[in-house]
């Protein structure tokens, strides 16, 4: 069964180094998400992507953060200059069709980030 | 504003036993609700889903209502294994949007 694939599955980096995250979404899929979890809490909207461009984001995805698919295999998250807040598990997801009701979001299996 | 909670943060049920998580939400735009459970260190993944338009759907072993009237939303598992052990997430999506709302995790405990 097709799955939504992470890298690396643990990052540590210093505060205020960049970091890229690297997703590989399920290869017929059309719709590219990120989200993050925060240890103990719920699992965060951060981005969507579709069509080379962004669809919606929440208030988390400020200038710091930006996303691109820079083949047409991969999809990646880059944080800029890196916090110690942002230490979080992050979610790639993707969807076949629209992010609209009725269409199943299917996660990997997440990085950990670590920012010391 | 925007909420999906859950009334219970943890649920202890024995092997066997039928198990029920609960879940309320306060988007009244939202129309499809999703399940998600999440084992230790893995990605949310995807259990059973319902659109607005339904009020119960069954998979196998499991089974989502929907109460729209009061907003409630709750997942039923039958006959709950070890394996069921786990966080589970009710989540929350309007028509058209692309962010899944997430609730804060009820965590199920399965005994032996």
């Amino acid at each position: 069964e097709p799955e939504v694939t992470q890298t690396p599955s643990h990052q540590v980096t210093q505060m205020g180094q960049e970091v890229i995250l690297r997703c590989v979404p399920i290869s017929n899929h059309l719709y590219f998400y990120w989200y993050r979890q925060i240890l103990g809490q719920k699992v965060e909207f951060l981005v969507s992507f579709y069509n080379n461009e962004i669809s919606e984001k929440s208030e988390i995805f400020d200038d710091q953060f930006s996303v691109e698919r820079p083949d047409g295999s991969n999809f990646t998250l880059k944080i800029r200059s890196t916090k110690l807040e942002d230490s979080a598990m992050y979610f790639c997801a993707s969807s076949p069709i629209s992010g609209g009701a009725g269409d199943t979001q299917y996660f990997g299996p997440g990085t950990r980030l670590t920012v010391l | 504003g925007e909420s999906v909670g859950l009334h219970l943060p943890t649920l202890s049920v024995q092997e066997g036993d039928n198990s029920i998580i609960n879940c309320a939400y306060s988007n009244s735009a939202s129309d499809y609700f999703i399940w998600y459970k999440q084992e230790s260190g893995k990605g949310p993944q995807f259990i059973i889903d319902i659109r607005s338009n339904m009020d119960k759907r069954q998979g196998q072993r499991v089974t989502v209502l929907l109460n729209k009237t009061v907003k409630h939303l709750s997942l039923q598992i039958a006959a709950t294994q070890p394996g069921d052990s786990a966080v589970y997430f009710c989540a929350e999506r309007e028509t058209g949007g692309f962010k899944t709302i997430f609730g804060a995790g009820t965590r199920l405990f399965v005994k032996a």
